[in-house]
């Protein structure tokens, strides 16, 4: 079965720094999907990024960028000239590519990133 | 709806009553799941539906726990002799045929049992 792992449960950045959330998943598969996911405090959880495995260019979507290696099974997202309404609770997720799988996604348990002015 | 709509929003019950939650996905949306999220905690996965495929209830963590989706689009996650432990929000989420992974979340129903 597949996991995923996120070691930092909470982290700190000034406003106008930059960040990197770690994440980590365990699998076996070759083609799968990744993604980071954000939760604020009204509980609604928001795609901010996705990576396809097949692909080797790091995906990235105006101030927030990945880090992927494939070989390491990492993924870490990187939040550049972090804003006072970045914080929130971040999630990486993965999801099995491909016919024959449930389509689930499957979530680490979440970074708390503060954002100080 | 333009969203995924779950109703309660708050609801509060003794232990050992029923609770039914509700999960309106967006329109068109085959993918439905329900995850459940204790208090500071990450997202654990309950079930998902697919389509006209069989569910997926390999996480529903009890009997006591059970879902159906109707026609398709509207879900109701039922949790039957509620126990303290099921205190959590529980989040729905939507998502298209052959979609790439990306969910629409609802806001969740918090659930609390006294």
């Amino acid at each position: 079965a597949q996991t995923v792992t996120q070691s930092q449960p909470e982290m700190s950045v000034q406003e106008a720094e930059t960040v990197t959330l770690s994440c980590t998943y365990d699998t076996s598969e070759s083609d799968y999907y990744l993604f980071w996911y954000k939760q604020p405090p009204s509980r609604q959880m928001i795609l901010v990024i996705r990576q396809e495995a097949y692909k080797q260019q790091n995906a990235t979507e105006n101030r927030f960028s990945v880090n992927f290696q494939k070989a390491a099974k990492s993924f870490s997202l990187k939040i550049s000239d972090s804003q006072l309404g970045d914080a929130a609770m971040y999630f990486c997720a993965y999801r099995s590519f491909g016919s024959g799988n449930t389509g689930k996604l499957i979530f680490g348990q979440g970074t708390t990133l503060q954002v100080k002015p | 709806g333009a969203g995924v709509s779950q109703s309660p929003s708050n609801k509060v019950t003794e232990k050992g009553k029923d609770v039914e939650l509700r999960c309106d996905p967006i329109s068109g949306h085959t993918a439905l799941y329900w995850y459940r999220q204790s208090l500071g905690q990450g997202l654990e996965f309950l079930i998902y539906f697919q389509g006209n495929s069989a569910p997926d209830k390999s996480g529903l963590p009890s009997d006591r726990f059970s879902a159906e989706r109707t026609g398709g689009s509207v879900s109701t996650l039922t949790i039957q002799r509620t126990q303290q432990e099921d205190s959590a929000v529980y989040l729905c989420a939507s998502g298209r045929t052959g979609f790439t992974g990306e969910l629409f979340f609802g806001e969740g129903s918090r659930l609390t049992v006294l």
